[in-house]
C-alpha cells in the first residue's frame, strides 16, 4: 500500500506570493491533517479534513486555508506569504475519525522557504 | 490552553536504556502518542496510551499516568539507529485527529 505523498517536496517563494501544497493520503483513509513544523515551535496543528469537511482548525491566521476533494486528496493554501511561514509542512492521514488508537501516518513533507 | 514539555536533548550509550519523559497540561485528554522522527524524515508512530499503565512493544515501552499528566518512553538495548527526535503528542478530545505536540527530544546514541 502506498504511503502518504506530498507535492512538491521543496518550494521557494517570495514574500507576498501565495502557495498551494498537495497531499494524497493512504488509500482508504478519509482524514487528512496538516501540521507546520519549525525548529522553535515544533509541530503545530493547522487543520483537519474528514470527508471533505474541515472538522478542526488550529490557531493560525486566515491566510492559511485548505480543502479536501471527494477522493480524500487535500490541498492547503497560504496567501500573502511572510518570512515566518518558512517551515516544513506535513500532512498526516488516518483511517478513523479520531475515536481510537488509529495513528496518523505522516507524509515526507514540503519544505517551504520564503525569501 | 495546551502545554506539553519534554527535555530538549539527551545522550545515551549504545546498549543502554534511556527514558524520555513528557508532561502535559491539556484542556481534555483522549490519548497520548509517541512518534520517532529522524532528521529530514517524516515522523513515524511508536506507541499509543489512553489508559494508565505500561504498553510494551519490542524494545520500546510507553507509560502513562493521567492523574499526573505524565508519560515516558523507554528505549532498551539502544542502537545507533535510535538516534532521532522523539515527539510526545496528546489528542485532547475524541472525534478529532488534531494532535498537540511537544517540541521533541533529540536523542543521540554514542558508541
Amino acid at each position: 500500500k502506498a504511503g502518504v505523498t506530498q507535492t512538491p517536496r521543496y518550494l521557494i517563494k517570495t514574500r507576498g506570493q501565495q502557495v498551494t501544497l498537495s497531499c494524497s493520503p493512504i488509500s482508504g483513509h478519509r482524514s487528512v491533517s496538516w501540521y507546520q513544523q519549525t525548529p522553535g515551535q515544533g509541530l503545530q496543528f493547522l487543520f483537519e479534513y474528514f470527508s471533505e469537511t474541515q472538522r478542526n482548525k488550529g490557531n493560525f491566521p486566515g491566510r492559511f486555508s485548505g480543502r479536501q476533494f471527494s477522493n480524500s486528496r487535500s490541498e492547503m493554501n497560504v496567501s500573502t506569504l511572510e518570512l515566518g511561514d518558512s517551515a516544513l509542512y506535513l500532512c498526516a492521514s488516518s483511517p478513523s475519525a479520531g475515536h481510537s488508537a488509529a495513528e496518523q501516518y505522516f507524509g515526507p513533507g514540503t519544505r517551504l522557504t520564503v525569501t | 490552553g495546551q502545554n506539553i514539555d519534554q527535555p530538549t536533548e539527551m545522550t545515551a550509550t549504545e546498549g543502554a536504556i534511556v527514558q524520555i519523559n513528557c508532561t502535559y497540561q491539556t484542556s481534555g485528554f483522549n490519548g497520548l502518542f509517541w512518534y520517532q522522527q529522524h532528521a529530514g524524515e517524516a515522523p513515524t508512530f511508536l506507541s499509543y496510551n489512553v489508559l494508565d499503565g505500561l504498553e510494551e512493544k519490542g524494545r520500546f515501552s510507553s507509560f502513562l499516568s493521567r492523574s499526573k499528566g505524565y508519560s515516558y518512553l523507554l528505549l532498551k538495548e539502544l542502537q545507533m539507529k535510535d538516534s532521532a527526535s522523539y515527539l510526545c503528542a496528546v489528542r485532547s478530545r475524541t472525534g478529532a485527529n488534531n494532535l498537540f505536540f511537544g517540541t521533541g527530544t533529540r536523542l543521540t546514541v554514542i558508541p
